[in-house]
């Protein structure tokens, strides 16, 4: 298994302004899935995209992901102060070891 | 959507005690569950991989004989962290796959153990 490098490692925004993290990886992949986790707790599946999607959905999130360059990014749109956590990708194939790398604190201000 | 039960949240224990966690999945059979741990402000690491009814996969530099996995059923792994130390203290989550398939991993909640 590989860990994505998310970017920004910090993002401070306010409230309906959108976000934008960003993902990277070094080999290939079967499938990429975004994960947030708030202090203290467990972390969430947010979506996951599979290497022949290029865009994917789900409510105000949008993810894309290009394989030729090895990246992901997710996008959420009109934020809200509930979205204040850490989000990391996971780059894999399946049945591989979820590993995870630094993460992005996304801060959203009322 | 599946739900990973992880007992208890908060444990507090003295030097040199063992402490058990608990990581259950409610509404499906998990196969695989990995376990993790996480220090303040700090990203996941991966310690180990546990498959039902086999030893455990290690990590490189975790200690097997100090953080002992146990995933005796479908439903159910354990850690056990023996002879606990307070560089030990830690938060420290499960996670487990589907047995039906699927690439996504069900977090449990985790669990803030402080060794005193």
């Amino acid at each position: 298994s590989q860990q994505g490098e998310e970017d920004p490692q910090a993002l401070s925004i306010q409230e309906g302004e959108n976000a934008t993290m960003n993902c990277s990886y070094k080999t290939s992949i079967n499938n990429l899935q975004w994960y947030r986790q708030n202090s203290g707790r467990g972390l969430v599946h947010l979506i996951l995209i599979r290497s022949n999607e290029r865009e994917k959905h789900s409510g105000r999130l949008r993810v894309t992901l290009d394989t030729s360059k090895k990246s992901s990014s997710l996008l959420i749109t009109a934020s809200r102060a509930a979205d204040t956590a850490s989000y990391f990708c996971a780059p894999g194939s399946s049945g591989s070891r979820l590993t995870f790398g630094e993460g992005t604190q996304l801060t959203v201000n009322p | 959507g599946a739900v990973v039960s992880q007992h208890p949240s908060r444990v507090i224990c003295k030097s040199g005690t063992s402490v058990k966690i608990e990581c259950r999945s409610l509404d499906f059979q998990a196969t695989t569950m990995f376990w993790y741990r996480q220090f303040p402000k700090q990203s996941l690491m991966l310690m180990a991989t546990s498959n039902e009814g086999s030893k455990a996969t290690y990590e490189q530099g975790v200690e097997k004989d100090k953080f002992l996995i146990n995933h005796a059923s479908l439903t159910l792994s354990t850690l056990t962290v023996t002879s606990a130390h307070p560089e030990d203290s830690s938060f420290y989550i499960c996670s487990a796959r589907n047995r039906g398939g699927g690439t996504e991993a069900f977090f449990g909640q985790g669990t803030r153990l402080t060794v005193v």
